[in-house]
């Protein structure tokens, strides 16, 4: 257990609706990020913040995708209208400016 | 364009040592980090270089050459549980950080 934590671990969900998942970083890191994963891949960056700023966002994430850190500690990320090719690994992870990063145990998605 | 390069796979022997080796290009350098990740769980770190050499962590090493673009992570002492993808990843910029593909190593008795 790294101290990051994210729910739901898992999702399963039909194609078109929304989802939302939610990570709970190690409490002193500034610093907040998404990566998505599938098989046999590396964790792809999403986004990541800084306290409540979002410093970057993936150009690979659609505008279906939305990320908050409303108040610098935990965030959110949320799919709208899911495609099958959403399914995938969301991993969550946080650091302290300059450290690496802590990955939490992630949200599977299967879209169906 | 950024790119990182690792083998796909490896396989070593109980006891013995293994290279897994990566090759970067990318837009900036602040950076590189070497992660385990077994099947089914979330990357965890091993190690950090961001100058020109080699660190060493227990039975871990990693070693690091900027102007070559290229880093290596040595594993001594091989142990079964050591069979896991091992992901390279470079800290382009202050925060954003790009993964290789991971190598996928098997340990067998």
């Amino acid at each position: 257990d790294t101290g990051v934590s994210q729910n739901p671990r898992h999702k399963i969900t039909k194609r078109g609706q929304n989802v939302t998942f939610r990570c709970d970083p190690i409490s002193e890191h500034n610093r907040l990020y998404w990566y998505r994963q599938t098989l046999g891949q590396g964790p792809e960056f999403l986004t990541y913040f800084q306290n409540e700023a979002q410093l970057e966002k993936s150009r690979l994430l659609s505008d279906r995708f939305s990320a908050e850190r409303p108040k610098g500690s935990f965030s959110t990320l949320e799919i709208q209208r899911t495609e099958q090719g959403d399914s995938a690994m969301y991993l969550c992870a946080s650091s302290r400016q300059g450290h690496e990063q802590y990955f939490g145990p992630g949200t599977r998605l299967t879209v169906t | 364009g950024q790119n990182i390069d690792q083998p796909t796979e490896m396989t070593a022997t109980e006891g013995a040592i293994v290279q897994i080796n990566c090759t970067y290009q990318t837009s900036g350098f602040n950076g590189l980090f070497w992660y385990q990740q077994h099947a089914g769980e979330a990357p965890t770190f091993l190690s950090y270089n961001v100058l020109d050499g080699l660190e060493e962590k227990g039975r871990f090493s990693s070693f690091l050459s900027r102007s070559k673009g290229y880093s290596y992570l040595l594993l001594k002492e091989l142990q079964m549980k050591d069979s896991a993808s091992y992901l390279c990843a470079v800290r382009e910029e202050a925060g954003k950080s790009t993964f290789g593909d991971g190598t996928t190593l098997t340990v067998k008795p």
